[in-house]
């Protein structure tokens, strides 16, 4: 059971380029989310997904998209990278909105 | 590993005392808090929660107190050990109207001396 991961761990991209960041999670859970972690910042919100085929817009989602065919997976697309997207990306997902999330590992990104 | 949070305030406790980490949280109407311990290079790790009609829960070697008529929030770990040295960061979430999200403080670093 490995509950959520995410690939790749590392990635260093140039500006304009584009790339998918990928999360599976094998817990069953409909309540998928994406953040990316600043230093000295909370989490903050990119996109949500409360099951297959429904997404919506957090608190940052600007210059990212995201789908959810399934209810394993939940890529995040970053179409044109820009040195603002450098940050730490995690996903995590939850049973509902009353139960705690559980986190991946991150992906640590760097755009130059 | 990498280091979250380069600018936290940071907690140090001799190794075998208790550590109290504080989070104030920000609407009155949040209704699930939540503790998460932070490692290096890794994800959040739950650690223990609480609904807003408890004002105290407690789990292995830790316990989460609610005072919602000041909105704090603090996790007590009892007797800390080198394991637990991490940033601690607590989540609340603020409606009960469907909207999932989570509103994460930014965290404080414990340091465990040995």
């Amino acid at each position: 059971n490995a509950g959520v991961t995410q690939t790749p761990k590392f990635r260093i991209l140039k500006i304009g380029q584009s790339m998918t960041l990928q999360c599976t999670q094998d817990m069953n859970h409909n309540y998928m989310y994406w953040y990316r972690q600043d230093p000295g910042m909370g989490l903050k919100l990119i996109y949500y997904s409360v099951g297959a085929g429904i997404t919506d817009k957090g608190e940052v989602p600007n210059g990212y998209n995201v789908s959810r065919s399934t209810t394993e997976d939940f890529p995040l697309r970053l179409e044109l990278a820009a040195p603002s997207q450098t940050s730490v990306y995690f996903c995590a997902t939850a049973q509902n909105s009353n139960q705690p999330q559980h986190f991946g590992d991150g992906t640590r990104l760097s755009i130059l | 590993g990498e280091s979250v949070g380069l600018h936290l305030p940071t907690l140090s406790v001799q190794e075998g005392d208790n550590s109290i980490i504080n989070c104030a949280y920000s609407n009155s109407a949040s209704d699930y808090f939540i503790w998460y311990k932070q490692e290096s290079g890794k994800g959040p790790q739950f650690i223990i929660d609480i609904r807003s009609n408890m004002d105290k829960r407690q789990g292995q070697r830790v316990t989460v107190l609610l005072n919602k008529t000041v909105k704090h929030l603090s996790l007590q770990i009892a007797a800390t050990q080198p394991g637990d040295s991490a940033v601690y960061f607590c989540a609340e979430t603020p409606d009960t109207s469907g909207t999932y999200k989570y509103i994460f403080g930014t965290g404080t670093r414990l340091k465990v001396l040995a």
